[in-house]
């Protein structure tokens, strides 16, 4: 079943923070996050583990919640670079069969 | 992480005729391989997972006789649209699992006439 992701679009100013939300009805083993840029190949940005913790990779962090099974996908102090439709993914076991959401697509201007 | 090269890029075929998309592992021996399919600002909707040496398995409603998938060898996964049709045309990508992440290749354009 297809993860819901929110808000499907936003909008920033360079500098400015968002969050980023996915919600499954299924218990997980792990949700992924990618972002894609038009035309191209997304790009892996973190997985977030059943019992895992928080992780960050630069100014762009996630976290898991296991009871609710959600995750959010937080990104500070946003860059022009950052613009693309950001996707999670999950999967109900240690399989790499990826169940992806409706994306949400940021973008950030000067 | 796992290098995955997608060709063509981009290809424009006539109705009726049949595409074939090329997936290779450059420097790792995919054992499975996904099939993707996005429309556009679609999400990407996973088509069959392709087994080296075995049979694919396909998401329901996938067509198996319109969609080939072969998996001769553990740097190759072919993916064929046989009689494409407009409503074929897409964007189709592959992708491998290597170290809890899925590694995309660069996708391929199919526009049918």
């Amino acid at each position: 079943q297809q993860p819901v992701q929110s808000p499907q679009a936003v909008i920033l100013r360079e500098g400015e923070d968002a969050v980023i939300n996915c919600s499954s009805s299924k218990a997980l083993y792990s949700v992924h996050w990618y972002r894609q840029k038009h035309g191209e190949a997304p790009v892996f940005l973190m997985i977030l583990l059943k019992g895992g913790e928080q992780k960050g990779h630069e100014k762009i962090s996630a976290s898991f919640n296991e009871k609710k099974q959600q995750s959010s996908l937080y990104l500070t102090a946003s860059q022009l670079s950052y613009s693309g439709t950001y996707f999670c993914g999950t999967e109900r076991g240690s399989n790499y069969k990826l169940t992806f959401g409706k994306g949400t697509l940021l973008t950030v201007n000067p | 992480g796992a290098v995955v090269s997608q060709h063509p890029s981009w290809v424009i075929c006539k109705s009726g005729t049949s595409v074939k998309i090329e997936c290779r592992s450059l420097d790792f021996q995919a054992t499975t391989m996904f099939w993707y399919r996005q429309f556009p600002k679609q999400s990407l909707m996973l088509m069959a997972t392709s087994n080296e040496g075995s049979k694919a398995t396909y998401e329901q409603g996938v067509e198996k006789d319109k969609f080939l998938i072969n998996h001769a060898s553990l740097t190759l996964s072919t993916l064929t649209v046989t009689s494409a049709h407009p409503e074929d045309s897409s964007f189709y990508i592959c992708s491998t699992g290597e170290d809890e992440k899925l590694f995309f290749g660069s996708g391929t354009q199919l526009s049918v006439l």
